[in-house]
């Protein structure tokens, strides 16, 4: 089974602070995503990762900074986290062989309360 | 660019039957998926459909239409458990593994 790890559940942080939220696959997948979630917004990318060191925005990256140093590890880093991020943080991951389905499989999320 | 669309809410009671349409937009098609996701739970896939027609897994069937641009999840046997928000969701290209998801569409299950 496809296993998705996420640093942290639950993380409260003050404004200013530069925050990580790591997470971790373990089924040797190319591509990692970090998305972040809000009520009647659904899913929103804000980077993705299909190699390790090459990374691409997604809809929303001002505000964040990706680094994926090895191709099982990718982390979102909020550089000075504001109130208005917020939110339900979600990482995901896939293979590159997408010649039957897209699939997805998803860490737990970490809720991060900016104060 | 790409979307799509899906309702916001459905409510059905236990036992029943229940249709949750999606509608896209797309410069290209490569495929419709449906994940699931429990209040508080990670999204989790369900089904995916390329080529037109129904899919069955169990209680859950996913149809798509490619002339119509259209999709639907069908629900059979509600059970409380199948409360959740459903999101569809295609490729966002053929050259990409991006996924764009809909907005989702909140389903709750009652006795």
């Amino acid at each position: 089974d496809v296993k998705v790890t996420q640093s942290s559940r639950y993380l409260v942080k003050r404004t200013g602070e530069k925050v990580f939220l790591e997470c971790v696959q373990d089924m040797d997948h190319e591509n990692m995503f970090w998305y972040r979630q809000d009520p009647g917004l659904g899913l929103r990318l804000i980077y993705f990762s299909y190699d390790v060191k090459m990374k691409e925005k997604g809809d929303i990256p001002e505000g964040y900074s990706v680094s994926r140093e090895k191709k099982e590890r990718f982390s979102l880093i909020l550089e000075s986290a504001s109130t208005n991020q917020t939110s339900m943080y979600l990482c995901a991951s896939s293979s590159s062989d997408h010649a039957v389905t897209d699939t997805q499989y998803f860490g737990p999320g970490t809720r991060l309360t900016v104060l | 660019g790409q979307s799509l669309e899906q309702p916001s809410e459905v409510t059905a009671v236990e036992g029943a039957i229940v249709q949750i349409n999606c509608t896209y937009q797309t410069s290209g098609f490569y495929g419709l998926s449906w994940y699931q996701q429990h209040d508080g739970g990670a999204p989790t896939f369900l089904s995916y459909n390329a080529l037109d027609g129904l899919e069955e897994t169990g209680r859950f069937s996913s149809f798509l239409s490619r002339s119509d641009s259209y999709g639907y999840l069908l629900l059979q046997e509600l059970q409380m458990k199948d409360s959740a928000s459903y999101f569809c969701a295609v490729r966002d290209g053929y050259n990409t593994d991006k996924l764009i998801f809909g907005t989702g569409t909140r389903l709750q299950v009652f006795p």
